[in-house]
């Protein structure tokens, strides 16, 4: 199965901030990576899709970048509502498999 | 509006059954490979079981293979989980998440609430 392994696993940041959380699989999965975003009690939410393609509805202070084996998930101006746990997860190979988690808290 | 709903959690005790339900609405069901993917008390998501369209494939994760098995019925656009033999690892919630393909890539665009599986004697 390919790993996936998120740093850090958590990050404390204020509202405005620049936020970026990365993600390496331990073999090239191309662009077949996945963020999701996900609140406590919630199901997880897709926010970007193919390493850098912005899902319908998410804001763009959300992108992605990345291939191969590098990933990173990068919010350029923390807002409230973005407090939460983000994970990734490659769509290449099967057993499809997610990262560890990054949560994201309030300083 | 998509829809999933899972149904049939609950508590039940080591070795014993359980089975799943995910109802679907809003999509044609029958077009959606559906995953079921779970999450252990404060841990990660993990992939559990997916089926093909007109339910001929099966996959399952190596922890749940021989145990757990998946179906549809597309007339009632709802997916299943039965589950058997449960151990204290398999207490989770279980999400059932539509699949979306992009190119060769396989990501998940839209998820149910999830329900409880709580494995205890």
């Amino acid at each position: 199965d390919i790993q996936m392994t998120q740093s850090p696993s958590s990050v404390s940041a204020s509202v405005g901030d620049r936020v970026t959380i990365t993600c390496r699989a331990s073999q090239g999965i191309s662009s077949c990576l996945a963020w999701y975003q996900q609140k406590p009690g919630k199901a997880p939410r897709l926010l970007i899709y193919a390493a850098s393609s912005l899902q319908s509805g998410v804001p763009s202070r959300f992108s992605g970048s990345g291939s191969g084996t590098d990933f990173t998930l990068t919010i350029s101006s923390l807002q409230p509502e973005d407090f939460a746990t983000y994970y990734c997860q490659q769509g290449n190979s099967v057993p499809r498999t997610f990262g560890q988690g990054t949560k994201v808290e309030i300083k | 509006e998509v829809q999933l709903v899972e149904s049939g959690g609950g508590l039940v005790q080591p070795g014993g059954s359980l089975r799943l339900s995910c109802a679907a609405s809003g999509f044609t069901f029958s077009g959606y490979v559906v995953h079921w993917v779970r999450q252990a008390p404060g841990k990660g998501l993990e992939y559990v079981s997916s089926i093909s369209t007109n339910g001929d494939n099966t996959f399952y994760a190596s922890s749940v293979k021989g145990r757990f098995t998946i179906s549809r019925d597309n007339s009632k656009n709802t997916l299943y989980l039965q589950m058997g033999s449960l151990r204290a690892e398999d207490m989770a919630v279980y999400f059932c998440a539509r699949v979306y393909y992009h190119g060769v890539g396989l990501y998940y665009d839209y998820w149910g609430q999830g329900t409880l599986v709580t494995v205890s004697s």
